[in-house]
């Protein structure tokens, strides 16, 4: 299929090293997030979600670290192996029932064998 | 079916013409939604049903864009005269309730308006 994110920033790293993913949020309102992972030709991915009242969930070989004071979340993927090539996209919830997405732009992750 | 499904995965369209894409939501998902997702971007939001109402359309950039899910379970986004800034993935996602919760994608249909 056609490939997502043609002119999106790259992370390149290599396989069995820890990857680490930086997404900015715009609403201080918000108070769920979720990582989605996209591979091309196919819909986004759920990987991991967050609430505002916590700073660091843990899910299979994958981490979120959520610092509201600055508005920052991460994504990190511990030994990354080559099906976690894809695009990483953070989202933040608008609305009180989590009924709409934002989505931020975007980070490429090659991982190298 | 066991996922979101969506139809027809490619669609070609001349300026001008209508086209209709389909959503096949999981079965038993009361909450549907409509993203746009152009080259390069993430998916931005369209518009929300829960059940067969339509609760939120303020992301349908035009009134050229329409949807409707009419017994609450398919779902179909028609947009009308159809311009080149509309092509893109059209993605369907729905979920189980109107709570916050995993929400789950179909593949998208891309339309390329030429």
């Amino acid at each position: 299929g056609e490939s997502v994110g043609l002119h999106l920033p790259t992370l390149s790293v290599q396989e069995g090293d820890n990857s680490i993913i930086n997404c900015a949020y715009s609403n201080s309102a918000s108070d769920y997030f979720i990582w989605y992972k996209q591979e091309s030709g196919k819909g986004p991915q759920f990987i991991i979600d967050i609430r505002s009242n916590m700073d660091k969930r843990q899910g299979q070989r994958v981490t979120v670290l959520l610092n509201k004071t600055v508005k920052h979340l991460s994504l990190q993927i511990a030994a990354t192996q080559p099906g976690d090539s894809a695009v990483y996209f953070c989202a933040e919830n608008e609305g009180a029932a989590g009924n709409k997405l934002t989505f931020g732009g975007g980070t490429r992750v090659l991982v190298k064998p | 079916g066991a996922g979101v499904s969506q139809s027809p995965r490619y669609k070609v369209a001349k300026r001008g013409q209508d086209v209709a894409l389909r959503c096949d939501p999981i079965s038993g998902h009361v909450s549907l939604f409509w993203y746009q997702q152009a080259l390069g971007q993430g998916p931005e939001f369209l518009t929300y049903f829960q059940n067969e109402a339509q609760l939120d359309k303020s992301g349908l950039p035009s009134d050229r864009f329409f949807a409707e899910r009419p017994e609450g379970s398919v779902s179909t986004l028609k947009i009308q005269r159809t311009q080149q800034e509309d092509s893109a993935v059209y993605l369907c996602a729905s979920k189980v309730r109107d709570l916050a919760g995993e929400l789950f994608f179909g593949e998208g249909s891309r339309l390329t308006v030429l």
